[in-house]
């Protein structure tokens, strides 16, 4: 079993649709935790860290479920340049990073 | 502020020989990471340092592959020699402290390296 699971996808959702991604982790020792967002041909780039209390950036919400061990990310009102795939990170705490294969997201006029 | 610089972009080479690669990290991050990414995969940690000690290498083939980080500032990361499945891109990340909690990582544009 891999220690971060994604849904691979593809979602493909219209423009103004919300979608969510879940990421599941298997060490319960992990303390911190983060979406990436990574453009094709591209290196990923932070989109948000994920508290345990939930948090929101504008469009975007993030939650995490200590006792289930999984984290999502809540995505309303899709624009076109939402689009790309969405890496889900799990750190432990000595700091090393687990990254997810992510899931990717199209969104279409 | 400059990001994280990686040379060169691209490589080619044939199986069984040998590459480098070299990472400038955000000036004043103490914390660097190499990465691979395969095709279709997420990125996968292979060396973290911290200044010039290494944290974690657990998944760096050490028959094969070797790092360093001389004076807490640039690293190298070498191949020798050479197999095909180690086509891929070599992200070089950076990070103010790494301890994890808030800590992002700052990536470098990579290395694409194709093994024929």
């Amino acid at each position: 079993r891999k220690e971060v699971e994604q849904d691979p996808g593809p979602f493909n959702v219209p423009e103004g649709a919300t979608v969510a991604f879940n990421c599941t982790y298997s060490n319960s020792a992990s303390q911190s935790f983060f979406w990436y967002r990574q453009d094709c041909r591209k290196e990923p780039k932070l989109l948000m860290s994920v508290y345990s209390s939930g948090n929101e950036d504008g469009r975007f919400t993030a939650q995490l479920n200590r006792a289930s061990q999984y984290i999502s990310l809540l995505i309303r009102d899709s624009k076109l340049s939402d689009s790309a795939t969405y890496l889900c990170v799990v750190v432990l705490n000595a700091g090393k990073s687990t990254f997810g294969d992510g899931t990717t997201l199209t969104v279409k006029p | 502020e400059a990001g994280v610089a990686q040379s060169p972009r691209y490589k080619i080479i044939e199986k069984r020989q040998s590459v480098a690669f070299w990472c400038n990290p955000i000036s004043g991050h103490a914390t660097l990471y190499w990465y691979q990414q395969i095709l279709g995969q997420g990125p996968k940690l292979l060396i973290q340092f911290q200044n010039n000690g290494v944290v974690d290498d657990s998944q760096l083939p050490k028959d094969r592959f070797s790092a360093e980080r001389l004076k807490g500032v640039d690293s190298t990361l070498k191949i020798q020699p050479a197999k095909l499945e180690d086509s891929a891109v070599y992200l070089c990340a950076s990070s103010l402290t790494g301890t994890g909690r808030g800590d992002t990582q700052y990536f470098g544009p990579g290395t694409r390296l194709t093994v024929l």
